[in-house]
Formats: C-alpha cells, structure tokens, sequence
C-alpha cells in the first residue's frame, strides 16, 4: 500500500513563477514530513521538513504546508530557478529517527 | 565537514554472486539507514541502527540481505545470491538521535547491476 502518494510525476514552470508540489498521505501516526531534493546519479538531499504541530515552515524560497485533515502537505518555491530543476521527494516518518516512508517523486522542470 | 560516503559508488556482478557494500556515516551521526531505490520510485526503507543495534528491518529484507554496524560508526550491507530483482539504487543516510525533525542525510548511492 502506498502510504506517501506524489500525484503529479512532472511539473513545468517558467523561471520565477512559483513551483507548487504536492503530497498525500493516509498514515495518520505520520508525525513528521520532509522534502528532499535528488538530481540524477545523487543521493537525496534534504530540504526542508515540518512537524505535524505546526502548518506552516518557511526556509528562504521554500515554503512547507500542512493540512493535517486533508492529510496533505505540498511545498512552494518561490521564485523558481532553473537550478531548483530535480526531483522532488516528499517523505514521513511515525516518530522522529524511524524510518522515512517516500512518495513516488515529482520530476521539476523550470524553464529560462 | 564530510558528508555520508559509500562506496562502491557502482558494482556489476553476476546473478548468484555476493556482494558488500559499505557506508561511512556523518561522524557524530549515531543513526544509520538503509533503504533501496528503483527506476521511477522513492527510496524504500531497509534497515536501520542506532549505534550497533539494528532497531528495524523491512519485511522487504530478505534472509539473502543482512547488515551489519559492528562499532557504531561504518556499515555494511551484504546480499548474497543476487538475482536480477536486486538491481536498484542502495542508499545509505545518518542522522543524530533526538533530532527535532528527524533529518536524514543520504550518501550518493551505490548503484548494484546484476547480469
């Protein structure tokens, strides 16, 4: 069963438009949520995350939501560079240090 | 500050052998993770340590898969016998107990093609 589901396999954005990704989940014992970043032949490479007390986490251009009813979250970058241009993981996890459960990954592309 | 290695980076063996595969975590990460990767998914999780004690296995892992972290500080994870099946992406991450949000950082991968 796939408890971390990335809907859309590709998004194309024009650069500095925002790039929206999102994220379902049906775990309710999902307590943490992270994005991670892969470019081809790399490992991931976090993001940014949020726990489930809060709805909202900011870094720089990148901006987390949680909709913990819906449970849902989705990541905003903005603006969008063409460097951002990878694959987007989101992941979870019950409690924090266990195991990370991911999503299927959303191909980012962001066109000059 | 060196991140998390592995090595080999690529292995090509032939279905029935034996292979070993080694990660070196962040240095005062005491949390160390397995998980597996295909074409077109997200990684799956393996294993996992906290120091030398293997807290979690996936139902995933076979009785052909087995790992070890033997101080506390590198990890091997062994499969023996591969089959074709086996080819995927093998990664490892670390993270620091206690944590708030549970960051683990990923190594580049080894890549495991079997003929």
């Amino acid at each position: 069963d796939q408890q971390v589901k990335q809907n859309s396999p590709s998004l194309s954005v024009q650069e500095g438009r925002i790039s929206i990704l999102n994220c379902d989940y049906t775990n309710s014992m999902f307590d943490y949520f992270l994005w991670y970043k892969k470019y081809p032949a790399e490992g991931p490479t976090f993001l940014i995350s949020i726990s489930s007390i809060k709805d909202k986490n900011e870094d720089g251009r990148f901006t987390v939501f949680l909709n913990k009813s819906a449970k849902h979250l989705s990541l905003h970058i903005v603006p969008s560079q063409p460097g951002d241009s990878a694959v987007y993981f989101c992941a979870a996890s019950a409690t924090s240090g266990s195991r990370l459960t991911f999503g299927e990954g959303t191909q980012l592309t962001v066109n000059p | 500050d060196t991140g998390v290695s592995q090595d080999p980076r690529h292995k090509i063996t032939k279905r029935g052998q034996n292979v070993t595969f080694r990660c070196d975590p962040i240095s005062e990460h005491n949390r160390l993770y397995w998980y597996r990767q295909t074409l077109g998914q997200g990684p799956e999780f393996l294993t996992y340590f906290q120091n030398e004690a293997q807290l979690e296995k996936s139902r995933l892992l076979s009785d052909r898969f087995s790992a070890e972290r033997p101080k506390g500080s590198f990890s091997t994870l062994e499969i023996q016998r591969t089959e074709q099946g086996d080819s995927a992406m093998y990664l490892c991450a670390s993270s620091i107990r206690d944590r708030v949000y549970n960051e683990q950082f990923f190594g580049p991968g080894t890549r495991l093609t079997v003929l």
